[in-house]
C-alpha cells in the first residue's frame, strides 16, 4: 500500500532557531499534502495544504512566515518551523493524497518537536 | 462536513469484538463515513470507509444505520496492538481535507 515516510521522527532544538521536518510519499504522487499539529491529549489539527508547485494554503491562525511549507516535488513536501519557540513543542504530522484517489490518505509516522 | 460525535473511551477484552458508535445525525447525502485510528504517537492509519452499504474489510466492519445517521465500526477479534484512538470523520469524496474529531480511546485489556 501506499506509505509516506517523515523524518525526523524526533528533534530536539534550541530556541530561536529552526527545523525541517521531510515528508515524502515513496511509492505513489501526491499533489496534495497536508500538514496537522497535535499536542498532548488533544486531537489533530490541520495546519496547511500544500500542493505540488503552489504556495500553501494556511488555516486561520496559523502563522505562514512561521511554518514554511514547500512542496517543490510530487513526492516531496517539507515544514520549517523558524525561530522555533518552546510552545511550538509538538507532534508534528503529515498527509499525503495519491494522485487520482479520492479517499486515499496516507499519513506519516509523526514527527515529535522539543524546543529548549 | 457533518460533525460526529464519540465515546470519549471505552474498554475491550482481548480476543472479543470491540464495537465503536459514531453519532452523524446531520449528515448529508453524498457525505462517506471514514474510520481513522492512531496508535500512541504514530500517525493516523486509514481503516474503512463506506457511504450507505456496510462494508469490510481485512481490519475492520462499518455498519452503517439504513437513515445514515450513525455508524458502527467493529472490530471482530480485539488485539492489545488494537488500543488506540478511534476517529470517526464524514467528508463529502473528493479533495476535502480530513477534520478530526476527540475520537474513542479504545483500551484492550488481557
Amino acid at each position: 500500500g501506499a506509505v509516506v515516510s517523515q523524518h525526523p521522527s524526533w528533534v530536539i532544538c534550541k530556541s530561536g532557531t529552526s527545523v525541517k521536518i521531510e515528508c515524502r510519499s515513496l511509492d505513489f504522487q501526491a499533489t496534495t499534502m497536508f500538514w496537522y499539529r497535535q499536542f498532548p491529549k488533544q486531537s489533530l489539527m490541520l495546519m496547511a495544504t500544500s500542493n505540488e508547485g503552489s504556495k500553501a494554503t494556511y488555516e486561520q491562525g496559523v502563522e505562514k512566515d512561521k511554518f514554511l511549507i514547500n512542496h517543490a516535488s510530487l513526492t516531496l513536501s517539507t515544514l520549517t518551523v523558524t525561530s522555533a519557540h518552546p510552545e511550538d513543542s509538538s507532534f508534528y504530522i503529515c498527509s499525503a493524497r495519491e494522485r487520482g484517489i479520492s479517499y486515499g490518505y496516507t499519513f506519516g509516522s509523526g514527527t515529535r518537536l522539543t524546543v529548549v | 462536513d457533518a460533525k460526529t460525535t464519540q465515546p470519549p473511551s471505552m474498554d475491550c477484552a482481548e480476543g472479543r469484538a470491540a464495537n465503536l458508535p459514531c453519532n452523524h445525525s446531520t449528515i448529508s447525502g453524498n457525505e462517506y463515513v471514514y474510520w481513522y485510528r492512531q496508535i500512541h504517537s504514530q500517525g493516523p492509519q486509514y481503516i474503512i470507509h463506506g457511504l450507505k452499504n456496510n462494508e469490510t474489510n481485512e481490519m475492520a466492519s462499518l455498519i452503517i444505520t439504513e437513515d445514515r445517521k450513525s455508524s458502527t465500526l467493529i472490530l471482530p477479534h480485539a488485539t492489545l496492538r488494537d488500543t488506540a484512538v478511534y476517529y470517526c470523520i464524514v467528508r463529502v469524496a473528493g479533495y476535502s481535507t480530513l477534520t478530526f474529531g476527540k475520537g474513542t480511546m479504545l483500551l484492550v485489556s488481557p
